[in-house]
């Protein structure tokens, strides 16, 4: 399976810290983003890394992929109450059959504390 | 603003009585999809359209359909609810589909279904 594994399944942290949420994956991929989702709402996108690519940076988010150990991580700085949510890993990949796929992990549970 | 409109946001059915989830986009986009997300797991793809090409999962039930009638709207037809099918329903949409491509996904709010 391409499934993402997020590390740790939940963390909880004070408002102004920093936040690393890491995923593990299985095979090759084409890229891999992070989305958020908020309780009982639709997912957003926050960033996309192709397989080429080793970091990349969108405001307070700091993405890292390492594809010879197939992980990467997701860096939130300076926390926020808003910050908290979901956050979920998802690799896009060849799937068979001329098929292509965005397969998500089972997310982290970000709680952050005013 | 260009969006993913689900309706209805929460929809109730009774065991065995067919229900259908709509989705609705206005961002032109070639390529829609329909997620079952049950509670604290992964979104799992159902099945997406590549324009009016159809793609259904390996292992997405029979129970379990779709319509693509125009490039905007897409249906997930539930046939006949079982207990295990409440779950939130995502439908998303990307501009193409492919490799090498930045296939970000844009998901609407999603319809929580219960079923009695």
């Amino acid at each position: 399976s391409q499934q993402g594994e997020e590390d740790p399944q939940a963390l909880s942290i004070q408002e102004g810290e920093n936040a690393t949420m890491n995923c593990s994956y299985k095979t090759s991929i084409n890229n891999l983003q992070w989305y958020r989702q908020n309780s009982g709402r639709g997912l957003v996108h926050l960033i996309l890394i192709r397989s080429n690519e080793r970091e990349k940076h969108s405001g307070r988010l700091r993405v890292t992929l390492d594809t010879s150990k197939k992980s990467s991580s997701l860096l939130i700085t300076a926390s926020r109450a808003a910050d908290t949510a979901s956050y979920f890993c998802a690799t896009d990949a060849y799937s068979g059959a001329g098929s292509y796929q965005l397969t998500f992990g089972k997310g982290t549970k970000l709680s952050v504390i005013p | 603003d260009a969006m993913v409109i689900q309706n209805p946001r929460y929809q109730v059915t009774q065991f065995g009585k067919p229900v259908t989830l709509s989705c609705s986009q206005t961002l032109n986009h070639n390529v829609m999809y329909w997620y079952q997300q049950k509670s604290s797991q992964a979104p799992k793809l159902l099945f997406h359209y590549y324009d009016k090409d159809f793609n259904n999962e390996a292992d997405t039930p029979d129970n379990f359909q779709s319509r693509r009638p125009n490039t905007s709207f897409c249906f997930l037809d539930i046939r006949s609810p079982g207990l295990g099918d409440a779950a939130m329903y995502l439908c998303a949409t990307s501009r193409d589909w492919g490799a090498g491509l930045d296939n970000e996904q844009f998901f609407g709010p999603g319809t929580r279904l219960t079923v009695l």
